[in-house]
């Protein structure tokens, strides 16, 4: 089976530039996320997808941040414009089925990510 | 709310035993393990739900105990392949529901030398 899917593997761009990642998740898996993770701490999410529908957002500042997901399936990430505190690593991950469904099945498979440097 | 996870860095020989821990201050609904490898991207290892014990990946078991709202990773027998950053995840309980969403802890930092 593949695995999620993810590219650029690394980008750097100036402050104030955008940059845009791009994710496909394993076939079949409805529910999609979107982490950030700084180095030296735990993934924090960004956004969830539950096919082509936005189920939280709650963290993603919305001012520079977008997110999408075409026809359920692909999803891009985008940032715009940068700013020096965006470095981090951002990891999209898919599932079979969304959290709180009961636990079979909801774990997440996490792609290689995209370390984004922004100086 | 972040969860805590303690300790922060554990170093091993092979074939010792590690505990890692794993505390919220919310009510959960699950918990969650996983380890990433320096570079790479974090893998599943178990859920726990409400209690249950699950023995899921190599000699690695963990416990969830509800009332004290926390979650415990046990390593037994340790190899060279465990090192690397164990991370949880809690999932809120909204009155024996969920949240539906997943807030990983700061992680845990472990390395197994031969």
């Amino acid at each position: 089976e593949a695995g999620v899917a993810q590219s650029p593997r690394y980008k750097i761009i100036e402050k104030r530039q955008s940059v845009a990642f791009w994710c496909n998740p394993i076939s079949g898996h409805a529910t999609l996320y979107w982490y950030q993770q700084i180095l030296g701490q735990g993934p924090k999410l960004l956004i969830q997808f539950q096919n082509n529908g936005v189920v939280d957002d709650s963290q993603l500042p919305k001012d520079r941040f977008s997110a999408e997901r075409l026809k359920g399936v692909d999803s891009t990430l985008k940032i715009q414009p940068a700013k020096l505190e965006d470095s981090a690593v951002y990891l999209c991950a898919s599932s079979p089925r969304r959290l709180g469904t009961g636990g079979k099945n909801t774990e997440a498979f996490f792609g290689q990510g995209t370390r984004l440097t922004v100086v | 709310q972040q969860p805590v996870q303690s300790p922060q860095a554990v170093i091993l020989r092979e074939g010792e035993d590690a505990v890692i821990n794993c505390s919220s201050s919310k009510a959960l609904y699950s918990v969650h393990w996983y380890r990433q490898k320096h570079g790479e991207a974090p893998v599943f290892l178990m859920i726990l739900l409400k209690g249950g014990e699950q023995k899921g990946h190599e000699k690695i078991s963990a416990s969830f105990n509800e009332k004290k709202q926390q979650s415990s990773l046990y390593l037994t027998a340790s190899q060279l392949s465990y090192s690397g950053t164990y991370f949880c995840g809690t999932e809120p309980n909204a009155g024996g529901t969920s949240y539906g969403k997943l807030t990983f802890g700061q992680g845990t930092i472990l390395t197994v030398h031969p």
